[in-house]
Formats: C-alpha cells, structure tokens, sequence
C-alpha cells in the first residue's frame, strides 16, 4: 500500500518567511510523529500526535513552530517568521497502534522522505 | 547517560565480512527496542524489530540483552548494498509513546 507521503519535497524560503510541511500518513495509521534532522546529526523530535488527544508537544523548539492534524489524518508542520537555523529535513513518521495495545511492534514507525528546508 | 548511545563509527569493513553493533540503553524498563537503517540523503527505513528472544532476518541478527541493557545487530556476509547508517530505536515504558532514537552508527562496505 501507499506509504508516509509528504510535500513538499524542497523548500527555499528567504527569512522571516512563513512555510507550511505537509505530510499524509499511512491510511489507519492512528500516531503521527514530526522529527527534524540537521545535515549530519541525528533525528530531533518535535511533536507527536495520538488520534484525539492533545498532541505532545514538548519537542518544539520555540513558539514559532507549531503543527495541526485534520480528522485524524493528514498533519501541517508551521514555521513563523523561519530563521536560517530552521534549515533542515523535516520528516513525517507514522505508526499502527496506539499506546497501551499489546505486541512488541506497536511502535514500528514508518518514515516520509522528508522535506528539505533551506531558509536563506 | 545519554538515553541511547551508539558507536558512531564508521565501521569500515571488507565484503563479506561479518560485523556487529552494539546499542546501550540507559531505562531497564525499556520495551520495545527496533534497528533502522538510513541511507545518506534519505528517510530512516525499518530494518527489524528486536523481540525478547532474538530475531534473524537473512544476514540480520538482532538481540537484546536486557541484564546488560543493550541490543545488538549482527551483519553477516556484508554486501556494498549494505553501507548505511543504523539507528537503534528504545522505547521506554510510561506516559511518552516517543522512541528515542540514537546518533547512529555508519557502516561502509568496501571491495
């Protein structure tokens, strides 16, 4: 079947700039995930949602980022006013199960290929 | 501590060789423990998720030990498809459903 998808796959902006990264989970997928991950370092998480609930939020760097999930599916990443320290690949996870289900593969996570942010 | 620590390498072995990598934890309690693999420029893509007993896949071997808190990933017959870099993944029990993944580990297979 179709896996994570994400939009776009480039982004140029200049700074102080608004940009929007979209990403389409895998249908059935209940948790959705956004990490960032600098040239070179490893992945950085930033929020994470779970069909219903409050999103954690916790991974987010400042109050200029700030995410959304539409009906349980399709999730908006914004960036306000980018700087150039914004400029990394943003990618999209998502996985089947939500927490408190048994197996020992709820978490498998499936990963977009990412959006490459350069902010100039 | 760090949360999960890897070797960052790189581990620069000849084809066919065998190597093996090593993924320390810092909560016993830990549950769910998974190896990905990510090529250069590109998205982190499961390679096999590291059940209590162990689990093979082909050349793969994954196992957990849990007393000394880390799990490994043993590559046999290394082929040039393989050099990448492995990320562990734990994920600790409690009210965070977020993996924590490490730096990584790269591998380069030469001729």
């Amino acid at each position: 079947g179709a896996g994570v998808s994400q939009s776009p796959s480039n982004k140029v902006t200049e700074k102080g700039k608004d940009v929007e990264l979209r990403c389409d989970p895998i249908s059935g997928h209940t948790a959705l995930y956004w990490y960032r991950q600098s040239l070179g370092q490893g992945l950085e998480f930033l929020i994470y949602f779970q069909g219903n609930s409050a999103p954690d939020k916790s991974g987010l760097p400042s109050d200029r980022f700030s995410a959304e999930r539409t009906g349980g599916s399709v999730s908006t990443l914004t960036i306000q006013r980018t700087q150039q320290e914004d400029s990394a690949v943003y990618l999209c996870a998502s996985s089947q199960f939500p927490p408190g289900l048994a197996g020992e593969n709820a978490y498998e996570q499936y990963f977009g290929p990412g959006t490459r942010l350069t902010v100039t | 501590r760090k949360e999960v620590e890897q070797d960052p390498g790189p581990f620069n072995v000849p084809e066919g060789a065998t190597v093996a990598f090593n993924c320390t934890y810092s909560n016993s309690a830990s549950q769910s423990f998974f190896w990905y693999r990510q090529d250069c420029r590109k998205e982190p893509k499961l390679l096999m998720s590291v059940y209590s007993s162990g689990n093979e896949d082909g050349r793969f071997t994954a196992q957990l030990n849990r007393a000394s808190q880390y799990i490994s990933l043993l590559i046999r017959d290394s082929k040039l498809s393989d050099s990448a870099t492995y990320l562990c993944v734990v994920k600790s029990p409690g009210g965070s459903y977020i993996p924590t993944f490490g730096r990584g580990t790269s591998l380069i297979v030469h001729p």
